[in-house]
């Protein structure tokens, strides 16, 4: 079974240019979260989707950021215009409907604004 | 606000047994998470606890205080590939809310 998988891996961008990150979770995983790990910081969180709609959007930093889950299955991290401060990993996540147990996670998608 | 605090950096011997302790300080409790992360790779999980005491999976187990805001990692006969960071989350809220997470400590094994 395929695991959660995010593109790009690694995105370089100037600032002031837009970004979008994508994620595919576990097939039937409703629940999916973006995080994020800015350099020597901890992985913060996003925001969290179950199915298409926005459970919990708290962690996101400005509206500069855009997330979408249309249809309940990929998802998008849009960043727009992009600063410096944005730089750091976007990680995703899925989780099983209804399950408190564990996360798991993809790769993650490096970002460095020049 | 929550804080999680776990030591930046440990190393230990191969062979030999490592604890890696994690206290948090939270405005809710609804369970607390290790995870393994090696450079470049996704975090994975490792263990769960939301009960008081101790829950072992093979060379690795975990430990939860709740009334004292403590867990600790305890990790046996150590093998050069446990050289990673090891990540100590609570969920903060209920259900299936997000993770909190520490920063993590970056664990280095030496012949």
């Amino acid at each position: 079974e395929a695991g959660v998988t995010q593109f790009p891996s690694h995105s370089v961008i100037e600032k002031g240019q837009t970004v979008t990150l994508r994620c595919d979770p576990i097939s039937g995983h409703d629940n999916l979260y973006w995080y994020r790990r800015v350099m020597g910081k901890e992985i913060k969180f996003l925001l969290h989707f179950v199915k298409e709609s926005k459970q919990d959007e708290s962690g996101m930093p400005n509206n500069r950021f855009l997330a979408e889950r249309t249809g309940g299955t990929y998802s998008t991290l849009k960043v727009q215009p992009a600063e410096l401060e944005d730089s750091g990993v976007y990680f995703c996540a899925s989780s099983v409907t209804g399950y408190a147990g564990e996360l798991f996670f993809g790769e993650g998608s490096r970002l460095t604004v020049l | 606000g929550q804080n999680i605090d776990q030591p930046t950096e440990m190393t230990a011997t191969e062979g030999a047994i490592v604890q890696i302790n994690c206290t948090y300080q939270t405005s809710g409790f609804n369970g607390l998470f290790w995870y393994q992360q090696h450079a470049g790779e996704a975090p994975t999980f490792l263990s769960y606890n939301v009960l008081d005491g101790l829950e072992e999976k093979g060379r690795f187990s975990s430990f939860l205080s709740r009334s004292k805001g403590y867990s600790y990692l305890l990790l046996k006969e150590l093998q050069m590939k446990d050289s990673a960071s090891y990540l100590c989350a609570v969920r903060v809220g209920g259900g299936a809310d997000g993770l909190t997470f520490g920063k993590g400590t970056h664990l280095i094994i030496q012949p």
